[in-house]
Parts: C-alpha cells; structure tokens; sequence
C-alpha cells in the first residue's frame, strides 16, 4: 500500500502571499496524483489532476508540479477563499487510492 | 450540470445494516467508474469502494471487505454501498465521487452514517 505524506499538517500565510504545500509517496506513483480542496462543510473539491493539470474552472493561482515520490502544491497569491483544508491522492497504484492527511491553510 | 446526491445515512446500532445511494445527474453516468469516500468527523479523506462503469469489477478498501458491498443499476443512474456488520469506527460522512482519468472529479455532498448503541 502506497503512503502519502503531507506537510506541514498546518501552514500560516498571510493573504496575497504565496503557499507551498508538500505532499511525498512513499513509492513512485509516476504523475498519478491529484490534490483536492475542502471547506468546512463542504465536499471535497478537486482541484490538480496528473500532477499539473488543473481541474476544470480552477483559477491560474493554483499549480502543481512534481512527479515520482515527490509533489507541491503552490498558490501564488492566497485569497480568501483559499483557506482551507488541501488533501494529496494517489491514484497510480491502488487498491487502495491513498490520500495524505491533509494541510489546513490557515490566515496569519 | 453534473451532480450526485447521496441518501441513506442514518443512526444504526453496531452489528446492523445500512444501503447507501448515489443519484447521478448531468452526464451518462453509465460511462463513468464511481467510488465511495468517506470521513470520519474531525478526520481526513479514507477511499472505501471503487465500481467500474459496467460493474463488472470492485474493489474495496481493507477495512471494509467481507462487511461492504459497492452495487449500480445504470438504468436508474444510481450507484449503492450495501454496509453490513457496521462498526463504531464506519461513523462517518460517506461521499460518492465520479472517476475522470483516475482522480475523482465531482463529489456529492455526502450523507452521514453514525453508528452507536
């Protein structure tokens, strides 16, 4: 079973700044990672596809790049409604599809 | 518009049964693999079922198999998540989520099984 490692479990930007968030597997799951997006009391939204490739609607701010074990999330100029909880997925080698525990994007 | 609309959720008792639903809108849901998801309150994102378009595979997480079955009747554009033997650790929102190129790209808003005597 393949393992994903998000970091941190929380980060603290401010808005306009840019956030990095890390997501590591503990095997190769080649471009075959998604990130997804979740607001308290919403579902979870998917935002990044095959590593780099954004989700229908997601705005330019959002970018991904990596692939292997090794994985980032940027948003280059935070919003408001960008402060959320953001989850890495691996859908390369499964059963079972592996998510990380999550970041929590917080306001600073 | 795509949308999915899970039902079913409720309070049952540890050992007892639920069957979750899946309504599917807005695309030929028949073309389409569909997964269940689920999170356990205050916790992150746990994959339980996956059936392909036709139903002719599933797969299931290892904390479900034997106890869960993942079903679909493309005639009505609903899939089912058939839950047996249900635990207090199964309390969670359960999520139905559509496949495009292996990540999940649209989710339903959920429905809530809470499992407690």
């Amino acid at each position: 079973e393949i393992v994903m490692t998000q970091s941190p479990a929380t980060l603290s930007v401010s808005p306009g700044e840019r956030a990095t968030l890390s997501c590591r597997a503990s095997q190769s799951v080649s471009s075959n990672l998604a990130w997804y997006q979740q607001k308290p009391g919403q579902a979870p939204r998917l935002l990044i596809y095959g590593a780099s490739t954004r989700a229908t609607g997601i705005p330019a701010r959002f970018s991904g790049s990596g692939s292997g074990t090794e994985f980032t999330l940027t948003i280059s100029s935070l919003q408001s409604e960008d402060f959320a909880v953001y989850y890495c997925q691996q859908y390369n080698n499964w059963p079972p599809y592996s998510f990380g525990q999550g970041t929590k994007l917080e306001i600073k | 518009q795509m949308q999915l609309v899970e039902s079913g959720g409720g309070v049952v008792q540890p050992g007892g049964s639920l069957r979750l639903s899946c309504a599917a809108s807005g695309f030929t849901v028949s073309s389409y693999g569909m997964h269940w998801v689920r999170q356990a309150p205050g916790k992150g994102l746990e994959w339980v079922a996956f059936i392909r378009d036709d139903g002719s595979d599933k797969y299931y997480a290892d904390s479900v198999k034997a106890r869960f079955t993942i079903s679909r009747d493309n005639s009505k554009k609903t899939v089912y998540l058939q839950m047996n033997s249900l635990r207090p650790e199964d309390t969670a929102l359960y999520y139905c989520a559509k496949v495009f190129t292996g990540a999940f790209d649209y989710w339903g808003q959920g429905t809530l099984v809470t499992v407690s005597s």
